[in-house]
C-alpha cells in the first residue's frame, strides 16, 4: 500500500531562510507525486507536480527514486509562504495519497 | 469561474441520522473526488467519480456513498452517522479522464460535526 510521511508537523524559519519540507514515501509502482499548498482561509491546491519540473513561487521539488523522497525547498523563505503543505502521490487514477502535512510559519 | 462549489458550508447532525454532502465541479470537469479531513491529518480518499461511473473507493465503511449527476455534480451520503465522522469533506474535480498526472481542483469543504 501507498504511504505517505511528512515527519515535520511545523517547521518555523525566519524570512530569508532556506526551506525544506521534508517528504518520504512507498509506493510499489512508479510514482507522481505532488505538493499542495492551503493558505490561511484558502482552499487546499496545487503548488507543483515532479514531471513538470518547474518551480513556483521559488519552491522546488526533486524525486529522489533512490530515498523514495520528494522533498520541497525554497532558497529564501518570505512571510507569505506561511501555510500548510501536504505532499501527495496518486495511485491508480487520478486519486491522491496526502501526508499529514507540515505547518511553514515564516517570522518576520 | 466559481471553482468547485460545495454546499452547505457547514453541517451539525447527531449521531445515527444521515448527511448528504453536494458538490459541483468546474464547468467542463467530468471527474469528481471525495476525501475526508480530520484534524490534525491529510485528506483521505473516500470516492473517485468519472462520467457518472465509479471509478475508485476507499478504504471506508458502507455507510459511505456517493453518486454523479448528467451533470458531472455529485453527492456523498453517509448513513448512521458516528462521532468519528465529524470531519471537513473535501470535492476535488479534474478535467481529463482520470490520468495519473491530472490536477486535482478542489472545494472549499463541508465541515460536518456529529454530537
Amino acid at each position: 500500500a501507498q504511504r505517505v510521511t511528512q515527519p515535520e508537523k511545523l517547521l518555523s524559519v525566519f524570512k530569508g531562510a532556506p526551506v525544506e519540507l521534508k517528504c518520504n514515501y512507498s509506493y510499489s509502482g512508479s510514482p507522481e507525486l505532488f505538493w499542495y499548498v492551503q493558505y490561511s482561509r484558502q482552499r487546499l491546491q496545487l503548488l507543483l507536480r515532479h514531471i513538470s519540473r518547474e518551480s513556483i513561487k521559488g519552491f522546488t521539488a526533486d524525486l529522489n527514486k533512490g530515498e523514495t523522497s520528494f522533498h520541497l525547498k525554497k532558497p529564501f523563505a518570505q512571510e507569505e509562504d506561511s501555510a500548510m503543505y501536504y505532499c501527495a502521490l496518486t495511485s491508480g487514477y487520478s486519486t491522491l495519497t496526502f501526508g499529514k502535512g507540515t505547518m511553514l510559519l515564516v517570522s518576520p | 469561474d466559481a471553482g468547485v462549489t460545495q454546499s452547505p458550508t457547514h453541517l451539525i447532525k447527531t449521531r445515527g441520522q444521515h448527511v448528504t454532502l453536494r458538490c459541483s465541479p468546474i464547468s467542463g470537469h467530468k471527474s469528481v473526488s471525495w476525501y475526508q479531513q480530520v484534524l490534525g491529518q491529510g485528506p483521505q480518499f473516500i470516492f473517485q467519480y468519472y462520467e457518472k461511473e465509479e471509478r475508485g473507493r476507499g478504504n471506508f465503511p458502507d455507510r459511505f456513498s456517493a453518486r454523479q449527476f448528467p451533470n458531472y455534480s455529485s453527492e456523498l451520503n453517509v448513513n448512521a452517522l458516528l462521532l468519528g465522522d465529524s470531519a471537513l469533506y473535501l470535492c476535488a474535480s479534474s478535467s481529463l479522464a482520470g490520468a495519473r498526472t491530472d490536477t486535482q481542483y478542489f472545494g472549499p469543504g463541508t465541515r460536518l460535526t456529529v454530537l
